[in-house]
């Protein structure tokens, strides 16, 4: 059965830091696809960054970036330089099956970016 | 980037009665919209996938005759929680895909249902 894992409840970082947040996965599906989402406190989801489960290269939006694992089924966040903006709920998620159906959601990461 | 608009984005209404959430794509056609429902502090959990022009594939647990979906184009899906109370007060969020390869779900900014 797939399952996406987040062990963080709450992060805090200073301002200008970098910041990780962890997300491990489980699939025996070869097909698949990691996703990061941050969630303000309004609640709208917003779309950070993807990897594909082939994609050899980790990926990189701005900020963002995804320390991809493949071996220990990790697909970490990291957010470089943190913003005050930055406070607010990230959820990672992973399709499976080759389609972009069937989101699967980690129990979220509250991060709290500290002036 | 792909917008989805979902509306209305808070709902207060009276025990018994029936709600309806629109789900729109506005920049691309969607073949697939999903509908989640997040209560506080928890993660989204996924109600039903729906499908232009065919029926909604509900998740083990979820009411079919409690939440109606229906997905008549390929850039509106609506969801009615009909006779609703108490317990159904939640948020509600939809998102939609272009069913290709690499490309996220785009959700909308999301529904908060009260019921008194």
């Amino acid at each position: 059965a797939q399952k996406i894992t987040q062990t963080q409840p709450g992060m805090f970082v200073q301002e200008k830091e970098a910041v990780t947040l962890d997300c491990t996965y489980d699939t025996s599906d070869p097909s698949y696809g990691l996703f990061w989402y941050k969630q303000p406190s309004s609640g709208e989801m917003i779309f950070l960054i993807y990897q594909g489960s082939y994609d050899q290269q980790n990926a990189t939006e701005g900020r963002y970036s995804l320390n991809f694992q493949k071996a220990r089924k990790s697909a970490n966040l990291v957010i470089s330089a943190s913003q005050l903006g930055d406070s607010a709920m990230y959820f990672c998620a992973m399709s499976f099956g080759g389609s972009q159906g069937n989101l699967i959601f980690g129990k979220g990461t509250k991060l709290s970016v500290k002036p | 980037g792909a917008v989805v608009s979902q509306h209305p984005s808070r709902v207060i209404c009276k025990s018994g009665t029936s709600v309806k959430i629109e789900c729109r794509s506005l920049d691309f056609q969607a073949t697939t919209m999903f509908w989640y429902r997040q209560f506080p502090k928890k993660s989204l959990m996924l109600m039903a996938t729906s499908n232009e022009g065919s029926k909604a594939t509900y998740e083990q647990g979820v009411e079919k005759d409690k939440f109606l979906i229906n997905h008549a184009s390929l850039t509106l899906s609506t969801l009615t929680v009909t006779s609703a109370h108490p317990e159904d007060s939640s948020f509600y969020i939809c998102s939609a895909s272009a069913g290709s390869t690499n490309q996220p779900q785009h959700f909308g900014d999301g529904t908060r249902l009260s019921i008194l």
